[in-house]
């Protein structure tokens, strides 16, 4: 069974700064990789998301890599904004024909201090 | 707007009564998929359907809980009985058939069983 963890849960970063959330899994046989924002209350809004045979996706001061044979991703945001605070998922689709359901990590809660 | 829609976006309702959400996805997109996420969690799978066909149903998704999609467009869930440990976010996703089955999400229903 495909297990997704997301380390740290939490992080607090002053403005300005550089960062990376982690992802990980447990089953290197995805289909892709989506990496998701979700404000408080709300929807998931889909960030970017890394096809099995890619290794990276920029979309602005976003970009994502992806290991599939150590079982990892990490998501880099570039001088980040208070409106950045959110928490963000990262999710894994299995191979093959099928649903291509997502398989969700607990995700990552970022707080960007003014 | 052409994203994915959700009605109602919050439902309070008292143990043991019947609620219904409504999903409108993407019209151009095929697969409608259905997630639960509570506090604290990411989103688990709970169906998909692929047009009017409902192809695969999770283990959380217990027979008091029904799910239709209609001529392939929208869809409903349906949950009879409800009980305090149904509270949670219902997320709708949709996506295209082929390519890289990135999902989108709609802004959900938030449900809260007294």
């Amino acid at each position: 069974k495909q297990e997704v963890t997301q380390i740290p849960a939490a992080l607090s970063v002053p403005e300005g700064e550089n960062l990376v959330l982690n992802c990980s899994f447990t089953d290197s046989a995805i289909y892709n990789l989506q990496w998701f924002r979700q404000d408080p209350g709300k929807g998931l809004t889909s960030l970017l998301l890394i096809q099995s045979s890619q290794r990276e996706q920029t979309s602005g001061r976003l970009n994502a890599s992806l290991d599939k044979s150590s079982g990892r991703s990490t998501l880099y945001i570039a001088a980040s904004q208070p409106g950045d605070s959110a928490t963000y998922l990262c999710a894994v689709t299995p191979p093959g024909a099928g649903s291509y359901q997502l398989t969700f990590g607990k995700g990552t809660k970022l707080s960007v201090i003014p | 707007d052409t994203g994915v829609s959700q009605d109602p976006r919050h439902k309070i309702t008292k143990r043991g009564q019947n609620v219904t959400f409504r999903c409108d996805p993407i019209s151009e997109h095929n697969r409608l998929y259905w997630y639960r996420q509570t506090l604290g969690q990411g989103p688990e799978f709970l169906t998909y359907f692929q047009n009017e066909a409902q192809l695969e149903k999770s283990r959380l998704l217990s027979n008091r809980f029904s799910a239709e999609r209609p001529k392939g467009s929208f869809s409903t869930l349906e949950i009879q009985r409800t009980e305090q440990g149904d509270s949670a976010m219902y997320l709708c996703a949709s996506s295209f058939l082929q390519g890289s089955y990135e999902q989108y999400f709609g802004p959900g229903t938030r449900l809260t069983v007294t």
